[in-house]
């Protein structure tokens, strides 16, 4: 079968920069998305990496290792709104989409 | 605004009955996706439509069915109601962006109460 695992939580002060992590068991998918939702909302596209490497998208950056079956979000120059669920998400090779359970991050003033 | 719609916004049921949920994806997207949401859980893949025909089929219970029309709108049909159907229900559209074929614009959202 197919899991992505994530921290449930994070928590970092307006400023800093925090990475969220997204580890993965699957035997093939197409590349690593990462989206964004706010409570209440519905998830927002962050940023996508089909291959190898790392993403850049403004203050949000996205990486992936295929070897290593990781990848991560970057988020930098943290602000208020920035506080929500990230969810990695992966295509697998049978067409289905699998997402990760979400990190709930907490952006302190 | 993603550019895809969903109605109702809210759907407040009797378990047992039987609903429909409809989605309009983003002018030129021929894939639209549906997801259920349940209270703080992740995204669960229930199936895929293309142009018209199904692509892939996740976790959807076969209370559950689900069709595109041919002007590319989607309804999901969810019957024989339990109180655990209980979710946010998602509509999500891709495909108009040949670059980036996997990235997917998501609808408000139906919030479904079954009671």
């Amino acid at each position: 079968g197919q899991s992505l695992e994530q921290p449930s939580e994070v928590t970092a002060v307006e400023g800093a920069i925090v990475q969220i992590n997204c580890t993965y068991q699957t035997s093939g998918f197409y590349g690593l998305s990462w989206y964004q939702q706010h409570d209440g909302g519905a998830p927002t596209f962050l940023s996508y990496n089909a291959l190898d490497g790392l993403e850049e998208t403004g203050r949000f950056s996205s990486f992936l290792s295929r070897s290593d079956s990781y990848g991560y979000l970057l988020l930098q120059e943290l602000q208020m709104k920035d506080s929500a669920s990230y969810f990695c998400a992966v295509r697998n090779y049978g067409q289905n989409f699998v997402f990760g359970p979400g990190t709930r991050l907490s952006v302190l003033p | 605004d993603s550019g895809v719609t969903q109605t109702p916004k809210h759907l407040i049921t009797a378990t047992g009955q039987r609903v429909t949920l409809r989605c309009s994806p983003r002018s030129g997207d021929l894939s639209v996706y549906w997801y259920q949401q349940s209270l703080d859980q992740g995204l669960q893949f229930l199936i895929q439509y293309y142009n018209g025909e199904e692509r892939a089929k996740g976790n959807i219970l076969e209370r559950f069915s689900a069709q595109q029309f041919p002007d590319l709108h989607s309804e999901l049909n969810l019957s024989s109601l339990e109180l655990g159907d209980s979710a946010l229900y998602f509509c999500a559209s891709s495909g108009r962006d040949r670059g980036t074929p996997d990235t997917q614009y998501f609808g408000p959202g139906t919030r479904l109460t079954v009671l």
